[in-house]
């Protein structure tokens, strides 16, 4: 089993629709996470760290649950630009980080 | 503003050819890692080094070493170019200590063909 797993996709969206990714982890001693988003052929950055509260950027919302291991980031409103590959990442102790194989957004007009 | 630098951004190596990827960050970072991207599998861990000369394996370091001589500078080197090393190599740092926030910073990435 992935130490953390994704789902492909791609998710094929219209603009301004909402929608949700998921992201399981394996580690449950694991301290941090984040999502990282990724254009084609570009280097991954970071697109929002995920708090045990949950927190919110703009139209980004991120939740995590540690009982069941998993983390979500819900994109509303989509836009064209929101089209890209999500990595979700989780960092055990120290600097030991794993990433997802990432999940793919079109966002079509 | 941050920054991680990979000098050489496109390579096609022969076969059995020695390579280096060099990789540069200005933000004074202790930990430095090298990763292979590849279709469907992700971000793959290949060497990590916390401090200068320090290094340890990560997942997958069959096929290659790393230096650490300076701590801005880690050295990713493949020592016998295979074709199965085609991929993209990314270069990534992250502070040690709470000041230096929990950010990892890539680099643009090194694309590497072996023919």
């Amino acid at each position: 089993r992935k130490e953390v797993e994704q789902d492909p996709g791609p998710f094929n969206v219209p603009e301004g629709a909402t929608v949700a990714f998921n992201c399981t982890y394996s580690n449950s001693a694991s301290q941090s996470f984040f999502w990282y988003r990724q254009d084609c052929r570009k280097e991954p950055k970071l697109l929002m760290s995920v708090y045990s509260s949950g927190n919110e950027d703009g139209r980004f919302t991120a939740q995590l649950n540690r009982a069941s291991q998993y983390i979500s980031l819900l994109i509303r409103d989509s836009k064209l630009s929101d089209s890209a590959t999500y990595l979700c990442v989780v960092r055990t102790g120290g600097f030991k980080t794993i990433f997802g194989a990432g999940t793919r957004l079109f966002v079509k007009a | 503003d941050v920054k991680v630098t990979q000098s050489s951004r496109y390579l096609v190596k022969r076969t059995g050819e020695k390579v280096f990827l060099e990789c540069v960050q200005d933000m004074d970072h202790e930990n430095m890692f090298w990763y292979r991207q590849d279709p469907g599998l992700g971000l793959r861990l290949i060497y990590f080094s916390y401090d200068v000369k320090m290094k340890e394996k990560g997942d997958i370091p069959e096929g290659y070493s790393v230096s650490r001589e300076k701590k801005e500078r880690f050295s990713l080197i493949l020592e016998s170019a295979s074709t199965n090393q085609t991929s993209m190599y990314l270069c990534a740092s992250i502070g040690q200590h709470e000041s230096s926030g929990n950010t990892i910073y890539f680099g643009e990435g090194s694309w590497l063909t072996v023919v």
